[in-house]
C-alpha cells in the first residue's frame, strides 16, 4: 500500500538560512509526488510535483524538491528561508482508486517556523 | 480565474443534527474530492467524483456521510446525525480531465457540540 512519512512535526529555521522538509514515499511502481503548503484558515496550496523527468523539480515561491529513487525520498528545499514561508506543509503520493482513478495521500505534515 | 469554493467557511452544530456543505469546483474540472482534516487523522479521503461516473465512496467513515454531484459541477457533502468525532476541516479539491494536480479549496471547519 502507498504512504508517505513526514519525519519531522515541526522544522525551525532562522530567515536567510536554507531549509529542508523531509517526506519518504513507500509505492509500488512509478511515484506521483506533491508538495502542498497549507497558511493558518486556508486550504492547501499546490507547491510542485514529481511525475517523471528532472530528479529536481521546481515550484512556486522558489522552493524545490528533489527526488531520489533509491532513498525513496522527496525532500522540499529552499536556498533561503523567508518569515513568510512559516506554515504547514504536506507531502502527498498519488494513489490508485478502482476505475483508474487516483487520490491523494498525505504525510501527517511539517509545521516550519522561521525565525527573524 | 476563481479557484475552488466552499461554503459555509464555518459550522458549529449540535450533535444528532445533519449539515451539508457545499463545494464550487473550478470550472471545466471534472474531477471532485472530499478530504477531512483533523488532529487525530491528519489529511484522509472521503469520497471522488469523475465526469458522470459512479462516485468512489470507498473513504467515508460511515453510512451517516453521503456526498452528490449535480450536473457534474457543484458537490454537497452531508453528514447525517452530527457527532463530535466529526470536528474537523472539511476540504474540497478539483482537478482537470486526466489531471494529476488537486486544487483545493479553503475548507468547512465543521465544530460539533
Amino acid at each position: 500500500a502507498q504512504s508517505v512519512a513526514q519525519p519531522e512535526d515541526q522544522v525551525n529555521v532562522a530567515e536567510g538560512n536554507p531549509l529542508t522538509v523531509k517526506c519518504t514515499y513507500s509505492v509500488s511502481g512509478n511515484p506521483y509526488l506533491f508538495w502542498y503548503v497549507q497558511y493558518p484558515n486556508r486550504g492547501l496550496q499546490f507547491l510542485l510535483k514529481y511525475i517523471t523527468g528532472d530528479n529536481l523539480v521546481k515550484g512556486s515561491y522558489g522552493f524545490e524538491a528533489e527526488f531520489n529513487k533509491s532513498q525513496t525520498s522527496f525532500h522540499l528545499k529552499k536556498p533561503s528561508a523567508l518569515v513568510s514561508d512559516s506554515a504547514l506543509y504536506f507531502c502527498a503520493v498519488r494513489a490508485s482508486l478502482t476505475g483508474g482513478y487516483n487520490k491523494l495521500i498525505f504525510g501527517a505534515g511539517t509545521r516550519l517556523a522561521v525565525h527573524p | 480565474g476563481a479557484g475552488v469554493s466552499q461554503s459555509p467557511s464555518n459550522k458549529v452544530t449540535e450533535k444528532g443534527k445533519d449539515v451539508e456543505l457545499r463545494c464550487d469546483p473550478i470550472s471545466g474540472h471534472t474531477a471532485l474530492y472530499w478530504y477531512r482534516q483533523s488532529l487525530g487523522q491528519g489529511l484522509e479521503f472521503l469520497i471522488y467524483f469523475q465526469g458522470n461516473s459512479a462516485p468512489d465512496k470507498s473513504g467515508l467513515p460511515s453510512d451517516r456521510f453521503s456526498a452528490e454531484r449535480t450536473g457534474g459541477s457543484v458537490s454537497t457533502l452531508t453528514i447525517q446525525r452530527t457527532q463530535q468525532e466529526d470536528s474537523a476541516v472539511y476540504l474540497c479539491a478539483s482537478a482537470g480531465q486526466g489531471a494529476d494536480t488537486q486544487y483545493f479549496g479553503p475548507g468547512t471547519r465543521l465544530t460539533v457540540l
